[in-house]
């Protein structure tokens, strides 16, 4: 079946410095990647739609300054928390659906668990 | 944008006892509703799908259906046991997933 990879699965930074998250479909092509958040056991956010050679559509509320998206291939997306803070700190889960249809199901990588200290 | 409604937020059964969670959706073009289930630090995994043209759809112990007109959904799952008890996402979308709160199921044995 289709095959998210997420890296890192873990990380830790300090206050201020910035992270980037990789997000790759391993065995199909994704034009479209989305990037959610979940804090502790609440539900998964929607922050921002990754198109691949074009800006990233962020939800509202969310600051296209601070999480930063490239979509530089058709098999890869990264977001990069730039300056971050203890608040940032969260677990981060990309998805991507197989350029199949928007029928087809998401897939998610093991997403990435950030901590910020 | 959509706005999902999920209930219960938790559920707690006995093995063997039947668990049903529902949700409502807002958006009418909303036409594909997926169904996650989430174990602890790890990432969702969908379990059942059911698209708008379809009214119901059974995967063995797991069933899902689907009122268009009422906009609502639900999830049964039968003859629980206890590797069952996760978290449990509803989803709707007609493009961008929009994800229900959850719902913690615990299966007692």
């Amino acid at each position: 079946g289709a095959v998210v990879s997420q890296h890192p699965s873990r990380v830790i930074c300090k206050s201020g410095t910035s992270v980037k998250i990789e997000c790759r479909s391993l065995d199909f092509q994704a034009t479209t990647m989305f990037w959610y958040r979940q804090f502790p056991k609440q539900s998964l956010m929607l922050m921002a739609t990754s198109n691949e050679g074009s800006k990233a559509t962020y939800e509202q509320g969310v600051e296209k300054d601070k999480f930063l998206i490239n979509h530089a291939s058709l098999t890869l997306s990264t977001l990069t928390v730039t300056s971050a803070h203890p608040e940032d700190s969260s677990f981060y889960i990309c998805s991507a659906r197989d350029d199949g249809g928007r029928f087809s199901p998401l897939h998610f990588g093991n997403g990435t668990r950030l901590t910020v200290t | 944008g959509e706005n999902v409604e999920q209930h219960p937020s938790t559920l707690s059964v006995q093995e063997g006892d039947s668990a049903v969670i529902k949700c409502t959706y807002s958006d009418s073009a909303s036409n594909y509703f997926p169904w996650y289930k989430q174990e602890l630090g790890k990432r969702p995994q969908l379990i059942i799908d059911i698209r708008s043209n379809v009214g119901e759809k059974k995967d063995q112990r797991i069933a899902v259906t689907l009122n268009k007109t009422a906009k609502h959904f639900s999830l049964h799952i039968t003859e629980t046991q206890p590797e069952d008890s996760a978290v449990y996402f509803c989803a709707a979308t007609d493009y961008k997933l929009s994800f229900g709160a959850g719902t913690t199921v615990t299966v007692r044995a």
